[in-house]
């Protein structure tokens, strides 16, 4: 069963801060990873996808990916309130299908 | 520029009867549609894909079916509604496999 593993948190940071989100993933095979955002009775919106190793930067977001520890984070800078939500990792699996995580809840304290 | 439309936003219906949500998709062809549920505290299940008209494939055993009788629409439906329906729906495309998805506004099912 490929798998995609998050702490659930909440993780709670100070307005200002960074606010840092992991992700692992089982299946070796998987070639793209996605970020999305799903506030709290919405449907997921796409932040930010990366395919390739290191890191990809897009605004106050950054996405870095090390396929040989299987892992995926996100950084969000300057976190604003704005940003308290429910953060989804992704993976592409074999069959194309994204497989995701349950989820990372963020609270950005003003 | 491409939208997904899905609806009903809400549902409450009793168990025992049918369901029948709809999702479509505007703006391209021949997409990657997918059923997907999100029950409380827990992740995004994928129940059903479809990759072309008429073909469907499903993830999980369960009391749903889907069907894809245009290119660009997808029916999630079931005949009769357990209470473990429950849940949040959400009607997702992507344009090849792999790529990122697109959500619809999802629909809150709630079997009483």
């Amino acid at each position: 069963q490929k798998e995609v593993e998050q702490n659930s948190g909440p993780l709670s940071v100070p307005e200002g801060a960074i606010a840092s989100l992991n992700c692992t993933y089982s299946d070796r095979g998987s070639q793209s990873f996605f970020w999305y955002r799903q506030y709290s009775g919405k449907s997921p919106e796409l932040i930010m996808f990366i395919y390739s190793n290191g890191d990809k930067e897009d605004g106050r977001f950054t996405a870095q990916l090390n396929k040989a520890s299987q892992y995926v984070s996100l950084l969000i800078r300057d976190s604003q309130p704005s940003d308290s939500a429910t953060y989804l990792c992704a993976a592409g699996g074999s069959q194309g299908n994204l497989i995701f995580g349950k989820g990372t809840k963020l609270s950005v304290k003003p | 520029s491409q939208t997904i439309h899905q609806w009903p936003a809400t549902l409450v219906q009793p168990v025992g009867s049918p369901l029948s949500l709809e999702c479509t998709v505007e703006g391209t062809s021949n997409p990657n549609l997918y059923w997907y549920r999100q029950a409380a505290g827990r992740g995004l299940q994928l129940l059903f894909y479809s990759v072309g008209i008429g073909q469907i494939s499903s993830e999980v055993p369960q009391n749903l079916s889907a069907s894809r009788p245009q290119d660009r629409q997808f029916i999630l439906s079931s005949k009769k509604l357990l209470l473990s329906d429950s849940g949040f729906y959400l009607c997702a495309w992507m344009r090849t496999l792999n790529t990122e998805a697109f959500f619809g506004q999802g629909t809150r099912l709630t079997v009483v």
